[in-house]
């Protein structure tokens, strides 16, 4: 069954550094999304992408973030500059056209 | 900002009974999902519900869309030691692709040997 990947699955960095998280979608949707979840609070919506373009945003994904779609099968988030409350869990998301979401494992972001 | 609110908070149950949960919302989603997450693991879709006053079954679970469309519950029958998990429901305002997803607070269930 086809899935969503993400790599790493834990990255480690210091304050001010950048970290790129990679995602993997499933191969024939077109929509993708990012977010994230600080340890024991709900999951929130950061971003969604739709044709090469940002589709909507949340007050969360400031100028410190960006998304990319290097190729024809990765996604990415990168965070410039990280900060101590950018420790998350970070889950990409992909679909269909009016479908469900389907969630990848996760990449557990620590800011040291 | 819309929020959902998850209750109970938590629940400790014996394997075999029966579990309900809900979640209400300060506004209208056209659609409501319910999740599960397993520890370090990413939210796995367990329903969704496109219509209001909507009764949907997925084996041992049920799910209902409230029909204010401000709610909806998730019942689950014959606990099983792996239904232990967090429970999220989540609400679109739109069922189309590219809609974000509103997550609830979430209910954590275990189960007691």
């Amino acid at each position: 069954e086809p899935e969503v990947t993400q790599t790493p699955s834990h990255q480690v960095t210091q304050m001010g550094q950048e970290v790129i998280l990679r995602c993997v979608p499933i191969s024939n949707h077109l929509y993708f999304y990012w977010y994230r979840q600080i340890l024991g609070q709900k999951v929130e919506f950061l971003v969604s992408f739709y044709n090469n373009e940002i589709s909507e945003k949340s007050e969360i994904f400031d100028d410190q973030f960006s998304v990319e779609r290097p190729d024809g099968s990765n996604f990415t988030l990168k965070i410039r500059s990280t900060k101590l409350e950018d420790s998350a869990m970070y889950f990409c998301a992909s679909s269909e056209e009016h479908n469900e979401q389907f969630f990848g494992p996760g990449t557990r972001l620590t800011v040291l | 900002g819309q929020q959902l609110n998850q209750s109970p908070q938590s629940m400790f149950i014996q394997e075999g009974e029966d579990v309900s949960m809900n979640c209400t919302s300060s506004s209208i989603f056209n659609t409501w999902l319910w999740y599960k997450q397993d520890p370090g693991e990413g939210p796995v879709l367990l329903i969704a519900l496109y219509k209001a006053g909507e009764l949907t079954s997925n084996g041992r679970l049920t799910a209902q869309f409230g029909i204010t469309r401000k709610d909806s519950f998730l019942n689950i029958s014959a606990s099983i030691p792996s239904d232990v998990g967090i429970y999220f429901c989540a609400g679109q305002l739109r069922p189309f692709g590219n809609e974000k997803l509103t997550f609830g607070t979430g209910t954590r269930l275990t189960i007691i040997p």
